[in-house]
């Protein structure tokens, strides 16, 4: 079974502090996905990586930044955590070697309250 | 206007009843049409997807895809309340694996 797990299920910051998001897949995947999720917008990609060290802006980079140093793992980088980014943070996965790159695996989400 | 459309609902059915959800495109480029599921405090999980036009079954799931309509629907068939969730329309073209997203219709079906 895929897994994909995130270091936080709830998190609760301050107004400028700095978070981290971290994301963890075991499938040996190539791709991997931060999302946000809201009411009413969906979700939303933030970034995204096709490899190790490689990352690609998505539809909402701004105030966020990834790392990929090793494949396993992805992390999601808040510089300077504001109110509109409290939010569900949802991490994914998949393989484009398989053939099977419209399947994304999920984490259970960050819910993150920024106050 | 965005790549991928749906209606939010939410929709309420009775036990029983058939579901109908769907979702439009204006990107004639995609060829992968999935249909994704997400209950309460989870992460959303591939239900169903299908390449290029036609219908996919399921069990009481069915897929079709009209690419001349750019419309993408999902039936329910005989619908039960832990098909309770929110289903999100998926799609994707033949490059990478970046995946575009609908914004989901909450269904409840109701015992």
């Amino acid at each position: 079974d895929v897994k994909v797990t995130q270091s936080s299920r709830y998190l609760v910051k301050r107004t400028g502090e700095k978070v981290f998001l971290e994301c963890v897949q075991d499938m040996d995947h190539e791709n991997m996905f931060w999302y946000r999720q809201d009411p009413g917008l969906g979700l939303r990609l933030i970034y995204f990586s096709y490899d190790v060290k490689m990352k690609e802006k998505g539809d909402i980079p701004e105030g966020y930044s990834v790392s990929r140093e090793k494949k396993e793992r992805f992390s999601l980088i808040l510089e300077s955590a504001s109110t509109n980014q409290t939010s569900m943070y949802l991490c994914a996965s998949s393989s484009t070697s398989s053939g099977r790159a419209y399947e994304q695996y999920f984490g259970p989400g960050t819910r993150l309250t920024v106050t | 206007q965005k790549e991928v459309e749906q209606d939010p609902g939410p929709l309420s059915v009775p036990e029983g009843a058939i579901v109908s959800l769907n979702c439009t495109y204006s990107n004639s480029a995609f060829q992968y049409f999935m249909w994704y599921r997400q209950y309460s405090r989870k992460g959303p999980e591939l239900l169903m997807y299908t390449y290029s036009s036609g219908n996919k079954e399921d069990g009481r799931f069915t897929a079709q895809v009209d690419k001349s309509s750019k419309y993408i629907s999902l039936f329910i068939r005989d619908s039960q309340p832990s098909d309770s969730a929110t289903y999100l329309c998926a799609m994707k073209d033949n490059q990478g694996g970046k995946l575009i997203f609908g914004q989901g219709t909450e269904l409840s079906v109701k015992p």
